[in-house]
């Protein structure tokens, strides 16, 4: 059974117009990531919630934004893609340091 | 210096063969320490936990070594379902709290 669940799968979306990434989880983790990869290259941290208090990595660009309403849910804002935010969004929650556990990521093609 | 550096791939070795990676980390206070694997086009997955005693699973050996401030993973007796990236993963405070860095990943090619 899936326990780090995101939606949609696959996102196309027009360039600058809004998109909204979500994500699930029945693990009840009290961390929660979001990751943005790109070809070949590795997961790059965007944000991350460890409980209710979010942690913004200094290379995120203001574009993209977080939510996190309640403990199994997380969202991923992107305010106006553009062609560049073209990649893998990864989700990932984790208890406290212990090992992330992965959703299986939401494509995102911008035209 | 990067926080996390890993071995420059891709690594390409025959079935049977024995491969081992490095990883380092810059971050002295590090805490936590995995090795995942990812599948082109998936999301990575957790392949082992990595503990200053050291720890084995199967044919997957991994290390730390804190002093030195890196991790390995050994794997034995390759086979051609190991082709994959393996990505280093080390967690440890950070400004505000704490932050999860991944490697850049080296790509291993099994071949028949």
């Amino acid at each position: 059974d899936a326990m780090v669940i995101q939606n949609p799968r696959y996102q196309v979306t027009q360039f600058g117009k809004p998109v909204t990434l979500s994500c699930s989880q029945t693990l009840n983790h009290n961390v929660m990531y979001w990751y943005q990869q790109k070809s070949s290259q590795a997961p790059k941290l965007l944000f991350h919630y460890y409980d209710k208090d979010f942690n913004n990595e200094a290379d995120t660009p203001d574009n993209f934004q977080s939510r996190r309403p309640n403990t199994s849910f997380c969202f991923l804002d992107i305010r106006s893609p553009g062609l560049g935010d073209a990649a893998m969004y990864l989700c990932a929650t984790s208890w406290e340091l212990s090992e992330a556990f992965f959703g299986q990521g939401t494509r995102l093609t911008v035209v | 210096r990067k926080e996390v550096e890993q071995d420059p791939g891709p690594f390409n070795v025959p079935e049977g063969a024995t491969v081992a990676f490095n990883c380092t980390y810059s971050n002295s206070a590090s805490q936590s320490f995995f090795w995942y694997r990812q599948d082109c086009r998936k999301e990575p997955k957790l392949l082992m936990s990595v503990y200053s005693s050291g720890n084995e699973d199967g044919r997957f050996t991994a290390q730390l070594n804190r002093a030195s401030q890196y991790i390995s993973l050994l794997i034995r007796d390759s086979k051609l379902s190991d082709s994959a990236t393996y990505l280093c993963v080390v967690n440890g405070p950070h400004t505000g709290g704490f932050k999860t860095i991944f490697g850049a990943g080296t790509r291993l090619f099994v071949k028949a």
